[in-house]
């Protein structure tokens, strides 16, 4: 079955510090692999995704991500962070014919000026 | 706003009393999810629709647990005969379908059983 394991439940950095949240998946064909984010009182919004191709992908706010299938992770970036980047970020791998997603735990991500 | 609307944004009841929540999918979508999300955790996946029919159902979507999508277009998820552990966030996401397309989440409906 699959499955995504994001090993940080909460990380704390500095405003303008670089960030890197980790994150592993279990599938067992060429996986769909996305990012979201989620503010408080907000959906889930989409960072970005790995589909094929390049396997560095760029995203929206400045967030970039890396698909290494030799140690099948996908670790999203940034290089320099913002206050309002504080938010939930879940990690998530598109499994079988209907495209639905399966969700990691989640990091919270805590900026301090 | 021609985003995923979900209703209502918070719903409290009794353990025991049946509660139906409502989706608006985005309007060209013919593929709908319902997930859930419980404090810790990430979404987990329920059901969803292709047009009108499901397709597929989780084993956490227990028999007091039913959704539908009468015309292919909004969907409703009922939960009868509530119980504390029901106590969650439950979103619903849209896509057009297509391979590795990306899911459209609304807000979500806030349930708290007492």
């Amino acid at each position: 079955a699959q499955s995504v394991t994001q090993p940080d439940i909460h990380i704390t950095v500095s405003e303008g510090a670089s960030l890197e949240l980790r994150c592993n998946y279990s599938y067992g064909a060429t996986p769909y692999l996305f990012w979201y984010v989620q503010s408080p009182g907000q959906g889930l919004q989409l960072l970005l995704k790995y589909f094929s191709g390049d396997t560095l992908v760029q995203g929206i706010k400045g967030f970039e991500a890396e698909f290494k299938r030799s140690q099948s992770s996908f670790n999203l970036r940034k290089p320099s962070v913002h206050w309002s980047d504080a938010a939930e970020y879940f990690c998530a791998v598109g499994a079988g014919y209907g495209n639905k997603l399966v969700f990691g735990a989640g990091t919270i991500l805590r900026v301090k000026s | 706003d021609t985003g995923v609307s979900q209703d209502p944004r918070h719903k409290i009841t009794k353990r025991g009393q049946n509660v139906t929540f409502r989706c608006d999918p985005i309007s060209e979508h013919n593929r709908l999810y319902w997930y859930r999300q419980t404090l810790g955790q990430g979404p987990e996946f329920l059901t969803y629709f292709q047009n009108e029919a499901q397709l597929e159902k989780s084993r956490l979507l227990s028999d007091r647990f039913s959704a539908e999508r009468p015309k292919g277009s909004f969907s409703t998820l009922e939960i009868q005969r509530t119980e504390q552990g029901d106590s969650a966030m439950y979103l619903c996401a849209s896509s057009l379908g297509r391979v590795g397309e990306k899911l459209f989440f609304g807000s979500g409906t806030q349930l708290s059983v007492l």
